[in-house]
């Protein structure tokens, strides 16, 4: 078995801040993906990455940036925290090409 | 739009009866996965159905699909009060290489 951490558990900041959110797995999977949830809302995908190094922008990538330095860590930055972007942030990992993807607990963001 | 569905926001039940929750989908699949979300959790996938089944079981979980009609159910037994979650199904986006989830139906069973 394996295990995804998210860091923070609790991330508050400020309207116009950069704020960096972490994740780590280590099922030694190939692919990573950052989703954003919203009260009462399905996972919306920010970014993902098929392997190292690789990026690849979801439908919500707008107003993010990631990083993928290291096959069992992808970070997600909010490079301006804006109000109504309070949500949950879940990142999963998945073996390349399969369809079953393993969520870490997520992070809870609020902007003041 | 959205392109999977579950057709309730919120359904609640007794221990020991039966739950249905019903998704709806846009696009042709290869595959529909059924996951589960519990309170301060990331969801966990459940069932998985291939384009080519029409119905999936595993232990108290039946998930049916119907690829003419665009449509999938998951249907719980002698729920549980640890049933208590939010049930969500997910298709493939195209490409294959990331999920499209529905908004998900709150499931809450009480004692």
């Amino acid at each position: 078995g394996g295990i995804i951490t998210q860091t923070p558990k609790f991330l508050i900041g400020q309207e116009g801040q950069k704020l960096t959110l972490k994740c780590q797995q280590n099922f030694n999977h190939d692919t990573m993906y950052w989703y954003r949830q919203d009260s009462g809302k399905g996972l919306r995908l920010i970014y993902y990455s098929i392997t190292e190094n690789d990026l690849q922008k979801g439908d919500l990538s707008e107003g993010y940036d990631a990083s993928r330095e290291k096959k069992s860590s992808f970070s997600l930055t909010v490079t301006s925290a804006q109000k109504n972007e309070m949500a949950v942030f879940l990142c999963a990992s998945s073996i390349r090409g399969a369809h079953e993807q393993y969520f870490g607990p997520g992070t809870r963001l609020t902007v003041l | 739009s959205q392109l999977a569905e579950e057709n309730l926001w919120a359904l609640s039940v007794h221990e020991g009866e039966s739950v249905t929750v019903n998704c709806s989908y846009k696009t042709s699949i290869t595959a529909l996965q059924w996951y589960r979300q519990k309170s301060g959790e990331g969801p966990a996938q459940l069932i998985l159905i291939r384009s080519n089944e029409r119905e999936k079981r595993n232990g108290r979980l039946r998930a049916t699909l119907d690829t003419s009609s665009q449509s999938s159910s998951l249907s719980i037994t002698a729920t549980r009060c640890e049933d208590t979650a939010v049930y969500f199904c997910a298709t493939d986006a195209e490409g294959g290489r990331a999920l499209i989830f529905g908004t998900g139906t709150t499931v809450s069973v009480s004692p």
